[in-house]
């Protein structure tokens, strides 16, 4: 069974930068089937999906959203079996609960979400 | 980027009788595979969205068979057969044939 288990501040300054993390158990995060993605959720902005790393052709691959592309990176560390968000220059309008998602390649789906992590951008 | 559109935004439902929620996406899902890259998930009260189903009518792994998912193109419909009261939470499409991954803007079903 895949589990995910998301960890990181809840609170953030503007002009900072979100930090979260992503740690998986039951799969690997170089495994070459799947992508690790980020997903954030807001009332304005709805459920917005940010940006995916995934192993393939024995290396690192990397897509983003239009929307956050230029303040995002999304990397993934084998040592920990995890993979990570850095959104930089943040401002209120980043405030969300953050998920974490595993995609399926070949199937086309998220299958397996992390539990959300509520994040605000306030002074 | 493909706009996704579902209808309607609440639906009152009593248990025991069908329910159906629209989505409509800005550009045919349609691959020439075949397949139509559409998705539908659940998300319930204080959860994370849960897959239910993919390429438009495949019902995902435990999903009960009173989901189906039709469609093609640019129009697809859920439906729930008969309601049971662990349906109710709000309901996302999402578009899978390219990225960024869109979502409609959901559908809160409620008894």
């Amino acid at each position: 069974q895949v589990q995910l288990q998301q960890s990181g501040p809840g609170l953030v300054r503007p002009s900072q930068t979100i930090s979260l993390t992503c740690a998986i158990s039951g799969d690997s995060v170089s495994s070459n089937s799947v992508g690790w993605n980020w997903i954030r959720q807001s009332p304005s902005r709805g459920l917005e999906w940010l940006g995916r790393t995934f192993y393939m052709l024995s290396k690192w691959n990397y897509g983003y959203g239009l929307s956050v592309e230029g303040r995002i990176t999304i990397n993934a560390d084998t040592s920990k079996n995890q993979f990570s968000l850095q959104l930089h220059s943040v401002t209120p309008e980043d405030t969300a609960i953050y998920y974490c998602a595993r995609w399926k390649h070949e199937e086309k789906y998220f299958d397996y979400w992390g539990q959300g992590t509520q994040v605000t951008v306030s002074s | 980027d493909v706009v996704m559109t579902q209808s309607p935004l609440s639906l009152p439902v009593t248990p025991g009788e069908p329910a159906s929620i629209s989505c409509r996406s800005s550009r045919s899902l349609l691959d020439s595979n075949g397949y139509n890259y559409l998705d539908w998930y659940l998300q319930k009260p204080g959860q994370s969205p849960q897959l239910l189903i993919h390429l438009g009518s495949n019902r995902a792994s435990g999903v009960p068979d009173r989901f189906s998912g039709s469609g093609s193109g640019t129009d697809f419909t859920l439906k729930i057969n008969r309601v049971e009261a662990e349906d109710v939470g709000i309901y996302y499409c999402m578009q899978t044939l390219q990225t960024p991954h869109t979502f409609g803007g959901g559908t809160k079903v409620e008894i």
